[in-house]
């Protein structure tokens, strides 16, 4: 079974430019999580979906971040126009039980680099 | 709200050493706690949990056991590897499955 794939692996762009994030959780996964982790800090959660539906979007940081989950498959995460504090590793999630005994299974990350 | 802080690092020590990580929390209600590790060049994997007071999760030789009283789950391992070498997160899960997560832990195991 695949597990959670994100591309790219590792994006440099400068600031004010855009990026797109993607990520594909395991078939079958209606629980769809974006965290983020900034210069070695804590990993921040950022959203939830559960299908297609924002359960949570508490976490994300400003209105210059776009997440949307097509069909309630995968899932993309665009930052525009991108700004130098946005730097670090963007982490996709998936579960496929809601409940609070449930395990997340991680993609390997998607490294953003702001110039 | 919910957060979680464990000891920084970066953790050296020599192969077969003992090894802890601290981890305290703060939650409302009874959240699940979990131990992830992600490998150098590798994304984040469970490696542990514990959903209740006084339960005791384990694997590959880890422990963690969920002190209430304390609201600790610090993590063990008796003897350390090579291998162990990797950055630990401590995370917890409140409603609706939101992971409140740690700093991480770099461990650098030395032969």
């Amino acid at each position: 079974e695949a597990g959670v794939t994100q591309f790219p692996s590792h994006s440099v762009i400068e600031k004010g430019q855009t990026v797109t994030l993607r990520c594909d959780p395991i078939s079958g996964h209606d629980n769809l999580y974006w965290y983020r982790r900034v210069m070695g800090k804590e990993i921040k959660f950022l959203l939830h979906f559960v299908k297609e539906s924002k359960q949570d979007e508490s976490g994300m940081p400003n209105n210059r971040f776009l997440a949307e989950r097509t069909g309630g498959t995968y899932s993309t995460l665009k930052v525009q126009p991108a700004e130098l504090e946005d730097s670090g590793v963007y982490f996709c999630a998936s579960s496929q039980n809601r409940l609070t005994t449930g395990e997340l299974f991680f993609g390997e990350g998607s490294r953003l680099t702001v110039l | 709200g919910d957060s979680v802080t464990q000891m920084e690092g970066p953790v050296t020590l020599s192969e077969e050493a003992f090894l802890t990580i601290n981890c305290t929390y703060t939650a409302t209600g009874y959240p699940s706690l979990f131990w992830y590790v992600q490998y150098p060049g590798e994304g984040l994997q469970l490696l542990l949990k514990a959903t209740k007071a006084d339960d005791k999760g384990s694997n590959k030789g880890f422990e963690a056991t969920y002190r209430k009283e304390t609201t600790s789950f610090h993590l063990e391992k008796g003897s350390v590897q090579v291998s162990d070498s990797a950055v630990y997160f401590c995370a917890l899960s409140g409603s609706w499955g939101k992971f409140q997560f740690g700093a991480g832990t770099q461990v650098v195991v030395t032969p």
